[in-house]
């Protein structure tokens, strides 16, 4: 089926563990992102992609690695998860960016106990 | 810093009601104006977006009005229906989107 998908859709993993969010889209679009969503702060921005190969910073990337070795896939990892980092994660992609909308995965809910 | 301060945090409208829900921005730079809207378990979705060369969009009962001299713009949702319960983000963006807090809606039958 088209669209993005994110797994898995809930994870519970315990505090200094490396744990991995997958993320997979089908549409061949340049851009992706990832987002944080938390009561109180809206969607912040973690890290984007703009191609294959090619990452940037967001707004709150400590804490987070990413990667992109192929177009359709943008996993994110938290290398030493801690409590701070239970939060809903939201995948996202677009043809470009700025303009049009966004389209999100069905998002990840991540608890560090 | 909030780039897009979204207001008000929560807000309970009776079906057939209008429900407005305000965002203020303060960098002019910014090109794009999207509404999203989430329903719970579920990722944000577009629902409707501006650009700053209009002053109002309309989409069914969903409008935006934007006042580019007050950097301020809004959702008004007409005849507010329970399925319209969700939360909604306002977003601004030049090369990326910066989101406002969202907007806890929910219409009372």
């Amino acid at each position: 089926d088209a669209g993005i998908t994110q797994s898995p859709r809930y994870k519970i993993t315990e505090t200094g563990r490396q744990v991995t969010l997958m993320c997979h889209q089908t549409w061949s679009h340049s851009y992706m992102f990832w987002y944080r969503q938390d009561l109180g702060h809206g969607l912040r921005l973690i890290y984007y992609s703009a191609a294959a190969d090619i990452t940037d910073k967001g707004e709150v990337p400590d804490g987070y690695v990413v990667s992109r070795s192929k177009t359709e896939n943008f996993p994110l990892t938290l290398e030493s998860a801690t409590r701070s980092q239970t939060s809903v994660y939201f995948c996202a992609s677009s043809p470009g960016t700025g303009v049009g909308g966004y389209t999100f995965g069905s998002g990840t809910r991540l608890t560090v106990v | 810093q909030q780039q897009v301060k979204q207001s008000p945090q929560s807000l309970i409208v009776q079906k057939g009601g209008i429900s407005i829900i305000n965002c203020a921005y303060e960098n002019t730079a910014f090109d794009y104006f999207p509404w999203y809207q989430q329903f719970p378990g579920k990722g944000p979705a577009l629902l409707i977006a501006i650009r700053p060369d209009v002053s109002e969009k309309k989409e069914g009962r969903f409008t935006i009005s934007f006042n580019k001299s007050a950097k301020q713009f809004s959702l008004h949702i007409m005849d507010s229906q329970p399925g319209d319960s969700a939360t909604y983000f306002c977003a601004a963006s030049t090369n990326q989107f910066y989101f406002g807090t969202g907007t806890s809606l929910t219409v009372i039958p």
